[in-house]
């Protein structure tokens, strides 16, 4: 079993529509996780790090933690094209020397 | 979000020679920076991590004689390849975390190496 498992997608969504972006993690122990953003042939950028049960809001996005299920999601309300990217979740492992730990990341694709 | 400088953005090497790429944190001290590399279309792969002052620590199957870490200060931390050969064409992305409890970690721009 894969430590941080995504789906490859693409996930296609129209223009304004909710993008949900799921992660399911291995590690109970985990403690911090976070969101990037990657465009193709750009670094990631970090969008979201969320590190308690529950939801955390920041403009159109929206973090969703569930450590009793192991899974993190991400909401993009309104999508824009501006948002197909790839989206990594990643996370902070227990015992790990604070190394992140990524999963392979959704692609996204905003369409007109 | 904190600034991540990694210079340069692209670099095109003759194959035997070495390359070095910088990593800078601009508006905050680096404790902790981490160096990965991406081939097209796959995720990113953890090379090495290193702390200020300190060895880095190069994830099992990164050749630490290949590629050389060195972070002198909480600014800086460089990354050569040396003895560059067209498989280590990649792109090599650095990403630096602060000190005192912070778990959020910036990535700089990147560095598409080429080695012909």
């Amino acid at each position: 079993q894969k430590e941080v498992e995504q789906n490859s997608g693409p996930l296609s969504v129209p223009e304004g529509a909710i993008a949900s972006l799921n992660c399911t993690y291995s590690d109970r122990g985990s403690q911090s996780f976070f969101w990037y953003r990657q465009y193709s042939g750009k670094s990631p950028e970090l969008i979201m790090s969320i590190y308690s049960n529950g939801d955390k809001e920041d403009g159109r996005f929206t973090a969703q933690l569930n450590k009793a299920s192991q899974y993190v999601s991400l909401l993009i309300r309104d999508s824009q094209p501006s948002d197909s990217a790839t989206y990594l979740c990643a996370l902070i492992n227990t015992g790990t020397a604070s190394k992140l730990t990524f999963g392979t990341g959704t692609r996204l694709q905003v369409t007109l | 979000g904190a600034v991540v400088s990694q210079h340069p953005s692209w670099v095109i090497c003759k194959s035997g020679t070495s390359v070095k790429i910088e990593c800078r944190s601009l508006d905050f001290q680096a404790t902790t920076m981490f160096w990965y590399r991406q081939f097209p279309k796959q995720s990113l792969m953890l090379m090495a991590t290193s702390n200020e002052g300190s060895k880095a620590t190069y994830e099992q199957g990164v050749e630490k004689d290949k590629f050389l870490i060195n972070h002198a200060s909480l600014t800086l931390s460089t990354l050569t390849v040396t003895s560059a050969h067209p498989e280590d064409s990649s792109f090599y992305i650095c990403s630096a975390r602060g000190g005192g409890g912070v778990t959020e970690a910036f990535f700089g721009q990147g560095t598409r190496l080429t080695v012909v």
